[in-house]
């Protein structure tokens, strides 16, 4: 099962609004709508951001919203600030009924 | 407040076992609403989903194909913790290792990480 592709980075300043893509397949990404989204701050485990492409679990900011098209699924960050500087991870189950997880995104805030 | 506490040796031997537990508070093993998951995270590897169990009317077991000759994982509704064993292991099995619980629409989204172990395969 190959991992779901992810940009290295993005940036963006204070306020803005980001998006992170996460590109899979009919048998992952596209199949289900079963994507998820993970923040990783340096020395820490993952927190879950957004599960099932859209739904915000308690304690998650609501400036953290999930989308899907096709095989590609986004996470939005808007109204950026500093402390949302991490490591961003997107998974998805798949038809092997196995998860995956994406390479993973560097999020710099200017 | 759910919580999950890992435990298990940081080193393994080359060829040998490695063998981890999640011990669970505050919510059940045995649930019909979750799953409980082994992650492993490496520089060269990044984050790698390696197994899971739950239990819906009995238990089921789902793979990695990469480690599915290896590994296997297990409930134990007694202690209420999960394990995990790798076997044969190589260097390239050097990682940081979490459990965490799957929960939401199918138990597909991981909403409670243990605090990780470091484990390094090194003679």
């Amino acid at each position: 099962q190959s991992a779901l592709t992810q940009p290295a980075s993005v940036s963006g300043s204070p306020g803005q609004s980001i998006t992170i893509s996460c590109t899979g397949t009919s048998r992952d990404v596209g199949g289900y709508n079963y994507v998820s989204w993970y923040q990783q701050l340096p020395g820490k485990a993952p927190k879950l951001m957004i599960s099932d492409v859209s739904n915000r679990p308690s304690g998650a900011s609501n400036r953290f919203s999930g989308s899907k098209s096709g095989n590609t699924a986004s996470l939005t960050i808007s109204g950026l600030q500093a402390d949302d500087e991490a490591d961003y991870y997107c998974s998805s189950y798949t038809s092997s009924a196995t998860l995956v997880f994406g390479g993973g995104t560097k999020l710099t805030v200017l | 407040q759910v919580q999950l506490l890992q435990s298990g040796p940081g080193l393994v031997k080359p060829s040998q076992t490695l063998s981890l537990t999640c011990a669970i508070s505050g919510d059940s093993v045995s649930s019909n609403s979750a799953a409980w998951n082994w992650i492993r995270q490496s520089p060269s590897r990044g984050l790698e989903w390696l197994a899971r169990t739950y239990y819906r009317s009995k238990w089921y077991n789902d793979y990695a194909l990469s480690v599915k000759s290896r590994i296997t994982i297990n409930p134990d509704t007694s202690k209420n913790q999960f394990s995990l064993q790798l076997n044969s292991v190589t260097p390239e099995d050097t990682a940081v290792y979490y459990c965490a619980r799957g929960k939401g629409i199918a138990a597909h989204s991981m909403d409670v990480w243990g605090q990780g172990t470091t484990v390094t395969v090194s003679s």
